[in-house]
């Protein structure tokens, strides 16, 4: 149950894009169409990004896409803004009827 | 309105136990699964456990097996984790969760109950 791989810190300027992978294996993200990204303010409950590898839950902005490749996601944020400074998780389940989280991004808006 | 509200956080001696409880509202536990996380000072959020809507189907992170259980009581409409033989490691916010049903993650989160073994 190691820990998906992501980039420990990204950032950029407000109205850039910036994308977080997220690394793991044909075991849990490369294996399953059952990925999912939270967003983290510190101090708040997490909230969901996107579910299923690609899919926005209603009142997500469509600024925050996503996507797959092999055992590799990717979370992109395009039109920065200074509310989208937080922490974010790759969140996925896994074969043995676990789930893993990432280990989390820290995203910082200059 | 969804809202999952944690309770039974607080500080204990390692070796102990602890029993915390999530007190769900605007939906019913046993249609949902439910799930615990928890975060480390510092570190990043960890899947803890889970408990399928029937009440079967429980997992649990290879760090906790063997000493925290899930539970859930449905008259009461809430969820359990039982924490015993609690080390330092242990220390965490634990997050109760729901499970968002078919698509195999989580959709509401409660703000967090800290526990500290020290």
């Amino acid at each position: 149950q190691s820990a998906l791989t992501q980039p420990a810190s990204v950032s950029g300027s407000p109205g850039q894009s910036i994308t977080i992978s997220c690394t793991g294996t044909s075991r849990d993200v490369g294996g399953f169409d059952y990925v999912s990204w939270y967003q983290h303010h510190p101090g708040k409950a997490p909230q969901l990004m996107i579910y299923d590898v690609s899919s926005r839950p209603s009142g997500v902005s469509p600024r925050f896409s996503a996507s797959r490749s092999g055992d590799t996601a990717s979370l992109t944020i395009s039109g920065l803004q200074a509310e989208d400074e937080a922490d974010y998780y790759c969140f996925s389940y896994t074969r043995s009827n676990t789930w893993v989280f990432g280990g989390g991004t820290r995203l910082t808006v200059l | 309105q969804v809202q999952l509200v944690e309770s039974g956080g607080g500080v204990v001696q390692p070796g102990r136990s602890l029993r915390l409880s999530c007190a769900a509202s605007g939906f019913t536990v046993t249609r949902y699964g439910m799930h615990w996380v928890r975060q480390a000072p510092g570190k990043g959020l960890e899947w803890v456990s889970s408990v399928g809507y029937n009440g079967d189907n429980l997992h649990y992170a290879d760090s906790v097996k063997g000493r925290f259980t899930i539970s859930r009581d449905t008259s009461k409409n809430t969820l359990y984790l039982q924490m015993n033989s609690l080390r330092a490691e242990d220390t965490a916010v634990y997050y109760c969760a729901r499970d968002f049903t078919e698509h195999w993650t989580i959709d509401y989160w409660g703000r967090g109950t800290p526990v500290t073994v020290s």
